[in-house]
């Protein structure tokens, strides 16, 4: 079974600061998936990485992709208190996707 | 609302009774997952199944649980004879193809007393 591990696993920022979420994987895959989810919420779809070396930004997030490494990065730039939340990165490999354990974001004012 | 639908939003069932958790998904989607969520877990795949069929259940228990998804209608998560374990929070999400993205839905958060 492919196993996805993130760290850290809970992460205390404070606001305007930056910070990197890791997101490694066992097997060869190539679609990488971050979601975003909200305390009793659903999951929503942040960013979709299909290639070795693929980088996506969307305001202060962005997401790359080393497919040799097997590991995938969400990194953070000046954190707001907006972006409190969960983290997880999704692994695709045949007809399943595989969650990691989720990085709990909390930004301190 | 043109997202993934599930319903109910909390189930509360008692030991032995039977769970049914439904889900439609995106117009036009026929790719549906079904995940199963701990406490500050991560999600686990269940299910997928594509209309009328189920692709892969690796995912699910070989007992009291099954999945369809009719040519007509949601798809059906059935959990028989709950035990205390099986509270969690259900997703379901849907996807136009294969490898994109899914859509979930906002959950069904099953309580077993």
């Amino acid at each position: 079974e492919l196993k996805v591990e993130q760290n850290p696993l809970f992460l205390s920022m404070q606001e305007g600061k930056n910070y990197t979420i890791y997101c490694n994987y066992s097997t060869t895959s190539d679609r990488l998936y971050w979601y975003r989810q909200d305390p009793g919420k659903s999951l929503e779809s942040l960013f979709v990485l299909l290639s070795n070396g693929a980088v996506k930004q969307e305001g202060r997030l962005m997401a790359s992709l080393d497919t040799k490494a097997r590991l995938s990065t969400l990194h953070i730039t000046a954190a707001v208190h907006d972006l409190s939340a969960t983290y997880f990165c999704a692994v695709g490999t045949g007809n399943q996707f595989y969650f990691g354990t989720g990085t709990s974001l909390t930004v301190i004012p | 609302n043109a997202g993934v639908m599930q319903n109910p939003r909390h189930l509360v069932r008692r030991r032995g009774q039977e769970a049914r958790l439904r889900c439609s998904p995106m117009k036009g989607h026929s790719h549906v997952y079904w995940y199963r969520q701990l406490p500050e877990e991560g999600l686990k795949f269940m299910v997928y199944l594509q209309k009328e069929n189920i692709i892969d259940e690796s995912g699910m228990p070989k007992e009291r649980f099954s999945a369809e998804f009719p040519k007509e209608g949601p798809s059906i998560l059935r959990i028989q004879q709950v035990v205390r374990g099986d509270s969690a929070a259900y997703f379901c999400a849907s996807s136009l193809y294969p490898n994109q993205p899914q859509h979930f839905g906002d959950g069904t958060r099953l309580s077993i007393l």
